[in-house]
C-alpha cells in the first residue's frame, strides 16, 4: 500500500543522545515536511524539502536537522535530545510544495 | 494576529445536526486552502481542498471560501459520531515557512 512509512513508532530517550527518526514514502513525491505535534500547540513545521537535495528551515528547526538524499527519504535528526523536544512528530509528503500533504502515523518521542 | 485562528472549541452539535467550522487567515495573497481531519492518537487526513471563492461540496463537507473577508469554513452535514475529531485549517505559503496550520477546532458528536 503506497504511503509514508515512521519509524519507530515511539521511543523513549536519554537525554543527551542523539537520534534519527525515520521517514519514507513510495508516492514520489517531490516534497517532504517533517512537524511536531505539541498539545495547545498544534502542529509545528519544523523543516521541509521541496525537491531531492534541498531543505528549508520551518518555524522551529533549532536543535534539528534533515537531509534529502533522494526522493524517498527524509530523516530527521536530533544531535544532542533535550526534554522540550518530547512530542508527536509527523513526517508529510506531497506531489510539489503547496500542495495537500499526506502524512505518515507520527513517532511519540520522549526525552527523559 | 495569528497567521491561521481557528475557535479551539469544542464544539459540540447533536447527531443529525450542521457542524460549522472556522478558520480566518492573515495573508491576502493565499490561493489555497485545505481542511484535515485528526482523530485522537491518529495523523491528519486530507479532507477538503477549496483554491476559488464559493462553495465545494464532497458529499456531507461543505468548504465555503470568502477571499475579501479572509474567512474559510467547513460545513459537515447530518452529523454522526465519527466526526468526532479535531479538525486542522492549513493553509500555504509562497515564502518563508512553507505551510501553516491552524490550531485545530475540537468537535463532538453527541449520540
Amino acid at each position: 500500500i503506497a504511503g509514508i512509512t515512521q519509524a519507530p513508532t515511539s521511543q523513549i530517550l536519554a537525554a543527551g543522545r542523539r537520534m534519527t527518526l525515520r521517514c519514507t514514502q513510495d508516492m514520489r513525491h517531490n516534497a517532504m515536511y517533517w512537524y511536531r505535534q505539541d498539545l495547545g500547540l498544534g502542529l509545528r513545521l519544523i523543516h521541509y524539502s521541496n525537491t531531492a537535495g534541498t531543505t528549508g528551515k520551518g518555524e522551529v528547526p533549532d536543535g534539528y536537522s534533515v537531509s534529502r538524499a533522494n526522493t524517498d527519504d527524509f530523516p530527521l535528526t536530533l544531535a544532542s535530545a533535550v526534554p522540550s523536544q518530547t512530542s508527536v512528530y509527523f513526517c508529510a509528503s506531497s506531489p510539489e510544495r503547496n500542495q495537500p500533504q499526506h502524512f505518515g502515523d507520527g513517532t511519540r518521542l520522549s526525552i527523559l | 494576529q495569528k497567521e491561521v485562528e481557528q475557535n479551539s472549541g469544542p464544539l459540540s452539535v447533536p447527531e443529525g445536526a450542521i457542524a460549522s467550522l472556522n478558520c480566518t487567515y492573515s495573508d491576502r495573497g493565499s490561493q489555497s486552502f485545505f481542511w484535515y481531519r485528526q482523530y485522537s492518537g491518529k495523523s491528519p487526513e486530507l479532507i477538503m481542498s477549496i483554491y476559488s471563492n464559493g462553495d465545494k461540496e464532497d458529499g456531507r463537507f461543505t468548504a465555503q471560501l470568502n477571499k475579501a473577508s479572509q474567512y474559510v469554513s467547513l460545513l459537515i452535514r447530518d452529523s454522526q459520531p465519527s466526526d468526532s475529531a479535531t479538525y486542522l485549517c492549513a493553509v500555504p505559503r509562497d515564502y518563508g515557512q512553507n505551510f501553516v496550520f491552524g490550531p485545530g477546532t475540537r468537535l463532538s458528536v453527541l449520540p
